[in-house]
């Protein structure tokens, strides 16, 4: 069955220093890869998807991920953080139907000043 | 692109009760989902919400727990019934304008939360 796993629950990064947040997946064809953001009270914002082709996807807000089969991860970067990008962070991937999306716990990124 | 709108925004609850939650799409969708959102815990899928049909629940969820509507292309409804502190979490419906997620962008409300007391 289809899993998403995010190793780290929290983390917490100065601000204007890079980020890297961590997704691993379970899949068993070709994955559809998602990354999501949910600010406090709001709903969650579709920042970038890998569905084929270059393994390096640019998203919304400068944040790009890398998808990587070898190692059955989809890693979210961002080279500069800024203290509004303090949010959860959700990897998700597809249920193989193409019907609905599965998530990984979230990451929960604070910014320090 | 769909904004998703959802009422409540927030409710507090006494156990055994049943609270509705409702979901409205700016535009027609032909997919309609709902999820549970657990204090510290990933989204997880509770139902399709299928207009002109019974929902598809997930394993582990059941209608009479929660029995979902979805009289049209823009509106869906979700009741917890008899709640128990258990139930308490952010309930989430999201829409998919056409096609699947591989096809399509999926969006989603800001959600409810919900504490049982």
């Amino acid at each position: 069955a289809q899993s998403v796993t995010q190793p780290d629950i929290h983390i917490t990064v100065s601000e204007g220093a890079s980020l890297e947040l961590r997704c691993n997946y379970s899949y068993g064809a070709t994955p559809y890869l998602f990354w999501y953001v949910q600010s406090p009270g709001q709903g969650l914002q579709l920042l970038l998807k890998y569905f084929s082709g270059d393994t390096l996807v640019q998203g919304i807000k400068g944040f790009e991920a890398e998808f990587k089969r070898s190692q059955s991860s989809f890693n979210l970067r961002k080279p500069s953080v800024h203290w509004s990008d303090a949010a959860e962070y959700f990897c998700a991937v597809d249920n193989q139907a193409g019907t609905a999306l599965i998530f990984g716990k979230g990451t929960t990124l604070s910014v320090s000043s | 692109s769909a904004v998703i709108s959802q009422k409540p925004s927030r409710d507090i609850c006494q156990r055994g009760t049943s609270l509705t939650i409702q979901c409205q799409v700016d535009s027609q969708v032909t997919m309609m989902f709902w999820y549970r959102q657990q204090p510290g815990q990933s989204l997880t899928l509770i139902a399709t919400a299928n207009q002109g049909s019974e929902a598809t629940y997930e394993s582990g969820f059941v209608i009479d727990k929660f029995p979902i509507s979805r009289p049209n292309l823009t509106f869906s409804t979700l009741t917890v019934s008899n709640m128990s502190p258990e139930d308490s979490s952010i309930y989430l419906c999201s829409a998919l304008p056409r096609g699947g997620v591989r096809d399509n962008e999926q969006f989603f409300g800001p959600g409810t939360r919900l504490t049982v007391l």
